[in-house]
């Protein structure tokens, strides 16, 4: 069935330091990569996504990559701060007219030390 | 415009009750779908709904079903409830129904199972 990994489950990182995350999916029609971000007691929010026919997409301090043949994804967070310190969890999203469903990965746990 | 909302927030039940969970999603949202997550598991697709239709469900028992009312406002029942069961519910709306879905979570419902 479908399957998102995530790596690594915790990171830790000195403020001002980058941060990045892997997630592998294993469905090929996956077609829409969103990456959320939850606090602690608080809802997730998305924080950027990427769609199947980019290879890379930027906001701020936070990009996106994506390697479809090897079915790859990433996040990076450069000049971390300790606001970032949150849970990030990647998800592959299979969707058209017919609907969509979304798996998600395990979750990274990150904490930025100021 | 308000956010995506759910009722109530924290619930407990005993084994072999059933729950059922409500979500308003963000005026003109149609699309709802509903995720578990638990700390050992993440978070898991339950099922989507879009006008009044579950067009794509998870890898959860029949004990868990929902539905969609005429004004997108969504429920999920659980069934027999087991101890497993206790988990935070989350339902997110989402505006488009094509490639791109932007998904938006409510606060969650925490259900604990005793």
């Amino acid at each position: 069935g479908e399957n998102v990994e995530q790596h690594p489950s915790t990171l830790s990182v000195q403020e001002g330091d980058s941060a990045v995350i892997k997630c592998t999916y294993s469905d090929s029609a996956s077609n829409y990569f969103p990456w959320y971000k939850q606090e602690l007691g608080k809802r997730p929010q998305l924080i950027i996504d990427i769609r199947s026919n980019v290879g890379e997409k930027k906001d701020q301090r936070i990009a996106v990559t994506l390697n479809k043949t090897a079915k790859h994804f990433s996040l990076h967070i450069t000049e971390t701060q300790p606001e970032d310190s949150a849970v990030y969890f990647c998800a592959a999203s299979i969707g058209g007219t017919g609907g969509f469903k979304t798996i998600f990965g395990a979750g990274t746990r990150l904490f930025v030390k100021a | 415009k308000a956010g995506v909302t759910q009722t109530p927030r924290y619930l407990i039940k005993t084994r072999g009750q059933q729950v059922t969970l409500s979500c308003s999603p963000i005026s003109g949202h149609r699309s709802v779908s509903w995720y578990q997550q638990t700390p050992g598991q993440g978070l898991q697709f339950l099922f989507e709904y879009f006008s009044e239709t579950q067009r794509n469900k998870g890898n959860f028992p029949g004990r868990f079903s929902g539905r969609q009312f005429s004004n997108s406002r969504s429920e999920m029942n659980v069934s027999t409830l087991e101890l497993g069961d206790s988990a935070l519910y989350l339902c997110a709306s989402c505006l488009t129904n094509f490639e791109v879905h932007e998904q938006y979570f409510g606060p969650g419902t925490r259900l604990t199972v005793t």
